[in-house]
């Protein structure tokens, strides 16, 4: 079974514009991940948020983690065609937290 | 890219048959998980290799099998393929050492007819 659960489960917009998805779990977490994933190839690690930490930036993304009600947020800004992927959240479990359970991910289409 | 390389890239098996799959882990870790991921779905935790010990299991049958090597290159057996096995399989290694931050290889893509 999949603890986190994506929302949107598609989102097209335009390039230049922002892309936002919300992703909820279900139990305690250790952290959060972000994946980008391009055409069902590998995973790529976008970013990671420890469950102690409420918002977190790199580059062009911002991540937010809501412990209380079990849910984050992933922000693009200014999208670009290059964008375009399946984002997966998905939360750490276990001591080391490595042991993850993804979402079914957001497909997001970024139109030049 | 990360260091993380899996083989082969594409495969196809017959039901009932076996197939092994291989990662080598990026340098300086010690730790792979493997995933299976269905077409149109998320990554499902199959399990964790540490030090060469079994570390954690998610739902998968004991057909689902692994093991990993002194050099921390691991291999993740299926036997009695099944239809629903077709997916692509990732692995991906950490190290406590670098913050347990997965690093995912390509995939290996199994078709199972």
């Amino acid at each position: 079974s999949q603890q986190g659960e994506e929302d949107p489960q598609a989102l097209s917009i335009q390039e230049g514009e922002n892309a936002t998805m919300n992703c909820s779990y279900k139990t305690s977490i250790n952290n959060l991940q972000w994946y980008r994933q391009n055409s069902g190839r590998g995973l790529v690690h976008l970013i990671l948020i420890r469950s102690n930490e409420r918002e977190k930036h790199s580059g062009r993304l911002r991540v937010t983690l809501d412990t209380s009600k079990k849910s984050s947020s992933l922000l693009i800004t200014a999208s670009r065609a290059a964008d375009t992927a399946s984002y997966f959240c998905a939360t750490g479990q276990g001591a080391a937290g490595n042991k993850l359970t993804f979402g079914g991910g957001t497909r997001v289409l970024v139109k030049p | 890219e990360t260091g993380v390389t899996q083989s082969p890239t594409h495969l196809i098996k017959t039901r009932g048959q076996q197939v092994t799959l291989r990662c080598s882990s990026q340098s300086g870790h010690n730790t792979v998980s493997w995933y299976q991921q269905a077409l149109g779905q998320g990554p499902q935790f199959i399990f964790q290799y540490y030090r060469e010990e079994e570390n954690g299991r998610g739902n998968f049958p004991p057909r689902f099998s692994g093991l990993q090597f002194p050099n921390y290159s691991s291999e993740l057996n299926v036997n009695a393929l099944e239809l629903d096995d077709s997916a692509l399989y990732l692995c991906a290694s950490s190290s406590a050492r670098q913050g347990n931050e997965q690093y995912f290889g390509p995939g290996t893509r199994l078709t199972v007819t």
